[in-house]
């Protein structure tokens, strides 16, 4: 089966810079993708890894090493609207399927 | 552009009741993907459609089925309603199917979602 950790909750100062971890056991690895989730909004996709190394997107960069299982989300310039959930995400390939299995989502409260 | 919509917003049924829940995709999308959201599960993949075909599926029991017409629009219909099924139920569009798009992630965009409530 599949298997994501990422932690429950976070909190860090307006400005500062903020990493969130996601590790992961799966087979068939397809892809690892981040999303954004205000309370009471859909999620909004961030990121996505399928090789390792570090994408950067504005103040939003994520990182993957597939050996290790192992993603980061790292957000810089933190503003107070960062406050949401943030969803680690992981594809495989199963039977001919492609099935994302997300994590239970990290609570990150930005404060002044 | 307008957005994924999802038909309707909020939902109340009965336990052993059968419901139709409706997502219009962006337009020129032909992907739609459907989850379920918990409290306690969290996000959870149902079912993926492509022209008018189920591309993948999730691990939900045979009550959760679905289908896509030749608009692309998607129906997803859940047969003997279980407490356990009141959930927040999204859809999610994309331009390309999963399986085409394995190096370069085809972006999807979420609707505001269902949320039903099984009584």
């Amino acid at each position: 089966g599949q298997n994501i950790d990422q932690p429950t909750e976070m909190t860090a100062t307006e400005g500062a810079i903020v990493q969130i971890n996601c590790t992961y056991q799966t087979s068939g690895f397809n892809g690892l993708f981040w999303y954004q989730q205000h309370a009471g909004e859909a999620p909004t996709f961030l990121s996505y890894n399928v090789l390792d190394g570090l994408e950067e997107k504005g103040r939003f960069s994520s990182f993957l090493s597939r050996s290790k299982g192992y993603s980061y989300l790292l957000l810089k310039e933190l503003q107070m609207k960062d406050s949401a959930s943030y969803l680690c995400a992981v594809r495989s390939a199963s039977g001919g399927s492609y099935i994302p299995t997300f994590g239970r989502g990290t609570s990150l409260i930005v404060h002044p | 552009k307008a957005g994924v919509t999802q038909t309707p917003r909020y939902l109340i049924k009965t336990r052993g009741q059968q419901v139709t829940l409706s997502c219009s995709p962006i337009s020129g999308h032909r992907s739609v993907s459907w989850y379920q959201q918990t409290p306690g599960q969290g996000l959870q993949f149902l079912f993926e459609y492509f022209s008018e075909t189920q591309r993948n599926k999730g691990n939900f029991p045979g009550r959760f089925s679905g289908r896509q017409f030749s608009n692309s629009r998607s129906e997803m219909n859940v047969s003997t309603l279980e407490l356990g099924d009141s959930a927040l139920y999204l859809c999610a569009s994309s331009f390309q199917d999963t399986r085409s798009s394995r190096l370069a992630y085809n972006e999807q965009f979420f609707g505001p979602g269902t949320r039903l409530t099984v009584l």
